[in-house]
């Protein structure tokens, strides 16, 4: 079975500084995906970034980034030049490539500070 | 505009007391889903739909049904609920239910078991 684990339950940044959210996962698939969501105080949940596991090269959207490390099962995502209206909770997500369930991490609370 | 609705936001209910939460969309996708997210825990999906008259468990599916007679609606069940089924939950949508296709989320019911 798989599983997602993000070790890092709270993390704080000031604004304009960058900040890297862990998350590993354990599998034997070898195609699959990974995701990272964020879910402001509206409890809206906002895709943020998306990489495929055959893709090498990491996937970046804007301010943000992630450091895919296959061998590792790690996928941390990079946040830069951080603002306030970052301040969410951000999960991490993995799902097979033949799709269908969606398995998500506990969690990261994120709190950008003016 | 494209969305996922699910009614109610809010629910607060009995133990015991069958209930039902609705969720529809209107963007034609084959894939839906249901997730309960809990404090400490993220986000654990419950059932999942590939496609009409196709549902398959997700990694809670205990004290849950669900049904998927038409491609736009796929409501979540509680036949007997229970104080542990407090939770918020989610119902999300999209195209093919696989990694490269976007999974839309609805707002959100926050239910309350007594």
């Amino acid at each position: 079975a798989q599983t997602v684990t993000q070790s890092q339950p709270e993390m704080s940044v000031q604004e304009a500084e960058t900040v890297t959210l862990s998350c590993t996962y354990d599998t034997s698939e070898n195609n699959y995906y990974l995701f990272w969501y964020k879910q402001p105080p509206s409890r809206q949940m906002i895709l943020v970034i998306r990489q495929e596991a055959y893709k090498q090269q990491n996937a970046t959207e804007n301010r943000f980034s992630v450091n895919f490390q296959k061998a590792a099962k790690s996928f941390s995502l990079k946040i830069s030049d951080s603002q306030l209206g970052d301040t969410a909770m951000y999960f991490c997500a993995f799902m097979k490539r033949q799709g269908g369930k969606l398995i998500f991490g506990q969690g990261t609370e994120l709190s950008v500070k003016p | 505009e494209a969305q996922v609705t699910q009614n109610p936001r809010y629910l607060i209910t009995v133990t015991g007391k069958k209930l039902t939460v609705t969720c529809s969309q209107n963007m034609n996708h084959e894939y839906m889903s249901w997730y309960r997210q809990d404090p400490g825990l993220g986000l654990r999906q419950i059932y999942y739909s590939m496609n009409v008259e196709v549902t398959d468990k997700g990694d809670v599916p205990e004290g849950y049904k669900v049904s998927r007679k038409e491609k736009r609606n796929f409501p979540l069940i509680l036949e007997s609920p229970s104080p542990n089924q407090t939770s918020l939950y989610f119902c999300a949508s999209s195209f093919k239910g696989v990694g490269d296709s976007p999974l839309h989320f609805g707002n959100g019911t926050r239910l309350t078991v007594t």
